[in-house]
């Protein structure tokens, strides 16, 4: 099974700063990454497939990068409607999430 | 647009089954996608559990493979989940999604709103 570590685990932040968060591929998995926001009580929404690709409607602070075993999550300016868990999942083979990384003040 | 409803029991006994149908709206279940099902312990992160595509095809999570079956009803549009001998580490958010792909990539890209099951006595 490929395992997708996340880091940090949690992180706070301000309105307007740069973040990044990082996730690692236990074995190469290209680009088969996805990256995915979750908001308390909601259900997650895709931000990045395919490592880079951003999804129509998400706003282009998002920007996902890196192949191989590590891929990161850039928002260029963080908005207070960002703060939230932040997913990355691989898709090479099977399906796997990351552990989640939470954004907060 | 896609909608993706879950349904089914929120409390399920122990050693007893979970079963739950996610009824898809605006995409019809035969077109060349994938549909998964994921959940989410209260407070913790994402699992994947399974897909299936219309033809019957299915893929499942090896960890839980051998309580798990998925299936999906054409007529009604809608796909199915079955885990069985259930236990408290079961207790969680089961969402629905549609798996969307790009070429070889996939991805979740519409899902439900979630439905909670508790295992309990």
């Amino acid at each position: 099974d490929i395992q997708m570590t996340q880091s940090p685990s949690s992180l706070s932040a301000s309105v307007g700063d740069r973040v990044t968060i990082t996730c690692r591929a236990s074995q190469s998995i290209k680009n088969y990454v996805n990256w995915y926001q979750q908001k308390p009580g909601k259900a997650p929404k895709l931000l990045i497939y395919a490592a880079s690709s951003l999804q129509s409607g998400v706003p282009s602070r998002f920007r996902g990068s890196g192949s191989g075993t590590e891929f990161t999550l850039t928002i260029s300016s963080l908005q207070p409607e960002d703060f939230a868990t932040y997913y990355c999942q691989q898709t090479y083979s099977s399906l796997t999430f990351g552990g989640g990384t939470k954004v907060d003040i | 647009q896609v909608q993706l409803q879950e349904s089914g029991p929120g409390l399920v006994k122990p050693s007893g089954t979970l079963s739950l149908t996610c009824a898809v709206s605006g995409d019809s279940i035969t077109s060349n996608l994938w549909w998964s099902w994921v959940r989410q312990p209260p407070g913790r992160g994402l699992e994947w559990i399974a897909d299936i595509y219309h033809s019957g095809s299915t893929n499942y999570n090896p960890s839980l493979k051998s309580r798990v079956t998925i299936s999906v009803d054409k007529s009604k549009n809608h796909f199915s989940l079955k885990l069985t001998s259930v236990t408290a580490a079961d207790t969680a958010m089961y969402y629905c999604a549609r798996d969307e792909n790009w070429g070889s990539y996939r991805f979740f890209d519409s899902w439900g709103q979630g439905t909670l099951v508790t295992v309990s006595s």
